[in-house]
């Protein structure tokens, strides 16, 4: 089974200031990468997946996020965030050949000050 | 809208009284899945079924039970409820199949149903 570690579980930063969210995750075989966000009382949305290609992915609410294989790594990144990119956020890791199943890490609550 | 329809999205149990959760999806998908989110933890797979007709269990799978109705609708059952399944459940769903295209990948997820067991 897969292992999803998301180091930070809340981060607080002020408004327009860049923020990384770190995720990690354990695997010696093939894996696609995903990032979700989840508003107060609401369902989880796609932010960004990692399938195959270019290492450096980008996702909606100009979000973007850049797979390292040797780190095992698929960390978050926006250089400025806004009020309303205060949310939890979750790193999930899909193994290749088990296409039903999802591991996702414990979560990041991003807190955006002004 | 097209997506996961969960009802009902607040319900609060005493222990040991039953209740199942609903779920559908119009996206024609095969997949569809549950959920128990719970503070720290992330998500957590309850049970999952893979396509029409076949229900596996996940991660946590105790205390719970599945029925897949048919393609769209897949609803979770909590014969006696206990305290430990206070929890947010969440049902996805997905197009994912062995051998399929790789570019449509990921979950769909309903709005949750916030379970409270006093």
């Amino acid at each position: 089974a897969q292992s999803v570690t998301q180091l930070d579980s809340q981060v607080p930063v002020l408004e327009e200031a860049p923020v990384e969210l770190r995720c990690n995750y354990s695997s010696s075989v093939s894996v696609y990468l995903f990032w979700y966000v989840q508003y107060p009382n609401q369902g989880l949305q796609l932010l960004l997946k990692y399938l195959s290609g270019s290492t450096l992915v980008k996702g909606i609410n100009g979000f973007e996020a850049e797979f390292n294989k040797s780190q095992t790594s698929f960390h978050l990144r926006k250089p400025s965030v806004h009020i309303s990119d205060t949310a939890e956020y979750f790193c999930a890791v899909m193994d290749i050949y088990n296409f039903n199943k999802f591991y996702f890490g414990s979560g990041t609550k991003l807190n955006v000050k002004p | 809208n097209a997506g996961v329809t969960q009802t009902p999205k607040f319900q609060v149990l005493k222990t040991g009284q039953s209740m199942t959760l609903q779920c559908a999806q119009d996206m024609n998908h095969n997949s569809m899945y549950w959920y128990r989110q719970d503070p720290g933890m992330g998500l957590r797979l309850i049970y999952y079924s893979a396509s029409e007709g076949t229900t596996d269990k996940g991660e946590v799978p105790n205390g719970y039970n599945v029925s897949r109705l048919n393609k769209r609708e897949f609803s979770l059952r909590l014969e006696s409820a206990a305290p430990s399944q206070t929890s947010v459940y969440f049902c996805a769903s997905s197009e994912a199949l062995p051998g399929q295209g790789v570019s449509n990948y990921g979950y769909t997820f309903g709005s949750g149903t916030r379970l409270t067991v006093v």
